[in-house]
């Protein structure tokens, strides 16, 4: 089944050691988005890749990048993970302006 | 700026009954408006989505109304089931570039009991 697949699916760092998420498509999408997810909250988007071409939100920390090597593989990198920054973090996947798919999300500990 | 709300925030039903949850919306521009389902330690995943030129859509016992003059959405869930309990999101979006951004509600907690 074509899907978005996040690795790994939990995460423990230690505080400012830099970590690295995953996230993979088989639907061919040329849009790919991350999102953080905090409890109890909704999705906030970070940034996105539109084919190559990476668009950051306004409000999103310095300390967050991303990479996109190819269509199907995206990575979100946390250069030093503070304890706020211990969330769910979300993959999505869509074609141009058409519905967005979620992965299954990476929970991320810090120490 | 660009503003989802979503009420009520929990709510609790008996099995068999209905459940209904609304979002309003201030981004006149916005055209798109899906509803994700989020169970615990997973990923949103889409249930049903409206487009701004419909005004209702239906799926099973899932039914999605539109009033674009009111900036109003609502999600309706008939003969609700224990495994439709989970947190429900609603989202307005439009087109920014090439994609869609989406301004989500806050979520609703959904609670069926047997």
């Amino acid at each position: 089944d074509a899907m978005v697949i996040q690795n790994p699916r939990y995460q423990v760092t230690q505080f400012g050691k830099p970590v690295t998420l995953s996230c993979s498509q088989t639907l061919n999408h040329n849009v790919m988005y991350w999102y953080q997810q905090k409890s109890s909250q909704a999705p906030k988007l970070l940034f996105h890749y539109y084919d190559k071409d990476f668009n950051n939100e306004a409000d999103t920390p310095d300390n967050f990048q991303s990479r996109r090597p190819n269509t199907s593989f995206c990575f979100l990198d946390i250069r030093s993970p503070g304890l706020g920054d211990a969330a769910m973090y979300l993959c999505a996947t869509s074609r141009e302006t058409e519905t967005q798919y979620f992965g299954p999300g990476t929970r991320l500990l810090v120490l | 700026g660009e503003n989802v709300e979503q009420h009520p925030s929990t709510l609790s039903v008996q099995e068999g009954d209905s459940a209904v949850i609304k979002c309003t919306y201030s981004d006149s521009a916005s055209n798109y408006f899906p509803w994700y389902k989020q169970e615990l330690g997973k990923g949103p995943q889409l249930i049903i989505d409206i487009r701004s030129n419909v005004g209702e859509k239906k799926d099973q016992r899932i039914a999605v109304t539109l009033n674009k003059t009111a900036k109003h959405f609502s999600l309706h869930i008939t003969e609700t089931q224990p495994e439709d309990s989970a947190v429900y999101f609603c989202a307005a979006s439009r087109r920014v570039g090439g994609y869609n951004k989406l301004i989500f509600g806050a979520g609703t907690r959904l609670a069926v009991h047997p």
